[in-house]
């Protein structure tokens, strides 16, 4: 049974940081996995998309690894902003229907 | 429409009450999902529909968990005799197909969820 964890449960930092959000899955025989954003009371809003024949994607600032060996994926954020603050989730379907296992998520305060 | 319409956006009932969560997917997208997030759980995958047919319900987490779609659009979730545990935010998503997620070419939209609060 696919499980997906993140790492850690809570940041904040000072604006401006460069900073790094784990995410590891068990069973690495996965698709693709998918970064999203969560601010409160909202939806969830995709953020970037890795195939799993690719090693990572960029979007702005933001950068996202896949080593599906280790069964880890890292979401890089680059020059923090007190707008990244939010809840940071990775996914990974458990088929090829959609049905995503999600972590539990990272939330983040980047303090001005 | 634009994006993913759900209603109620809050619900507070009693406990054993049966409540209703609709969901409105985008105009065109055949497939649809419902995803359960309470505090301590993460988000959970209850169910979703291709078309108005659910291929796979295996998340409802309980015989008093009960969805419908008709018409291939709107769709319900309704939760019979509530109790506190369900208490949570009730999230709805759709694609443009079940199929291909693999591939990336159907990503899911979210709607902003239905918090229902259970006394």
């Amino acid at each position: 049974k696919q499980e997906v964890t993140q790492i850690p449960a809570a940041l904040s930092v000072p604006e401006g940081e460069n900073l790094v959000l784990n995410c590891s899955f068990t069973d690495s025989a996965i698709y693709n996995l998918q970064w999203f954003r969560q601010d409160p009371g909202k939806g969830l809003t995709s953020l970037l998309l890795i195939q799993s024949s690719q090693r990572e994607q960029t979007s702005g600032r933001l950068n996202a690894s896949l080593d599906k060996s280790s069964g880890r994926s890292t979401l890089y954020i680059a020059a923090s902003q007190p707008g990244d603050s939010a809840t940071y989730l990775c996914a990974v379907p458990s088929s090829n229907t959609g049905k995503l296992i999600f972590g539990q998520g990272t939330t983040l305060q980047v303090k001005p | 429409g634009a994006g993913v319409s759900q209603s109620p956006s809050n619900k507070v009932t009693e406990k054993g009450k049966d409540v209703e969560l609709r969901c409105d997917p985008i105009s065109g997208h055949t497939a649809l999902y419902w995803y359960r997030q309470s505090l301590g759980q993460g988000l959970e995958f209850l169910i979703y529909f291709q078309g108005n047919s659910a291929p796979d319900k295996s998340g409802l987490p309980s015989d008093r968990f009960s969805a419908e779609r008709t018409g291939g659009s709107v769709s319900t979730l309704t939760i019979q005799r509530t109790q506190q545990e369900d208490s949570a935010v009730y999230l709805c998503a759709s694609s443009l197909s079940s199929q291909g997620i693999s591939s990336g070419a159907n990503v899911l939209t979210f709607g902003a969820g239905s918090r229902l609060t259970v006394l």
